[in-house]
């Protein structure tokens, strides 16, 4: 267990609504990322954030948003949905930025199904 | 921008005998990490071995070691004594010194044989 929460674990839903899923960082992480993996595919990385603030953005769609909440928890936002965008989502999280080392510890992941 | 390239996508072994995954990256800079990240059906991903760019010295983790060319772009993992709890799919991940996202090559599925 890494001690980062994703919830919900499983999310099933229709072409062209919208989802919302969570994260919940490990205990004195300020940082978190989001990645996403399709079907046997490596990790792509989406947005980071730390402290509430967005400090890196990677392949991230239009369409998907995302926020830190003062309780540093997040929320990766996915509107619009494809079929495309069926894939495992990670959160992951790490005690600071990058001008040192630290580990990402990554959360079991929310499986989203776009039927 | 930097890219990290799994050219194995399957691989098998015996149990007990050694493995070795590779893996090979493409950056300008001279400040990074390395690591290898081990996913097994339960999707988690877990932590196998980190190598700092700076360092000369291959890392090694229990039966887990990695042989780090800098020169060559080369990161690769070597499994000893194999298990079969070792049977997963490998990822091989950049981060530069100064970025905040890792990079994950497309990965490398590992079958264990009893």
């Amino acid at each position: 267990d890494s001690g980062v929460t994703q919830t919900p674990k499983h999310l099933i839903t229709a072409t062209g609504q919208r989802v919302t899923l969570r994260c919940s960082p490990r205990s004195g992480d300020l940082s978190v990322y989001w990645y996403q993996q399709s079907l046997d595919q490596g990790l792509q990385f989406l947005i980071q954030y730390y402290n509430g603030e967005e400090r890196a953005k990677g392949n991230i769609l239009e369409r998907f948003s995302a926020q830190q909440f003062p309780d540093l928890h997040s929320e990766l936002n996915l509107s619009s949905l494809e079929l495309g965008d069926s894939a495992l989502y990670f959160c992951a999280s790490s005690v600071g930025l990058a001008e040192y080392y630290n580990e990402q510890f990554f959360g079991p992941g929310t499986r989203l199904t776009v039927l | 921008a930097q890219t990290v390239t799994q050219s194995q996508p399957e691989m098998s072994v015996q149990e007990a005998e050694t493995v070795t995954l590779s893996c090979t990256y493409d950056t300008s800079e001279s400040d990074y990490y390395l690591f290898w990240y081990k996913q097994p059906p339960s999707r988690q991903m877990i932590l196998v071995i980190r190598q700092e760019a700076y360092k000369q010295q291959n890392a090694t983790e229990n039966r887990f070691s990695v042989n780090f060319q800098k020169a060559a772009k080369s990161f690769s993992l070597k499994i000893s004594d194999s298990q079969l709890g070792d049977a997963a799919m490998y990822f091989c991940a950049y981060r530069s010194e100064n970025n905040n996202d890792m990079r994950f090559g497309a990965g490398t599925r590992l079958t264990v044989k009893p």
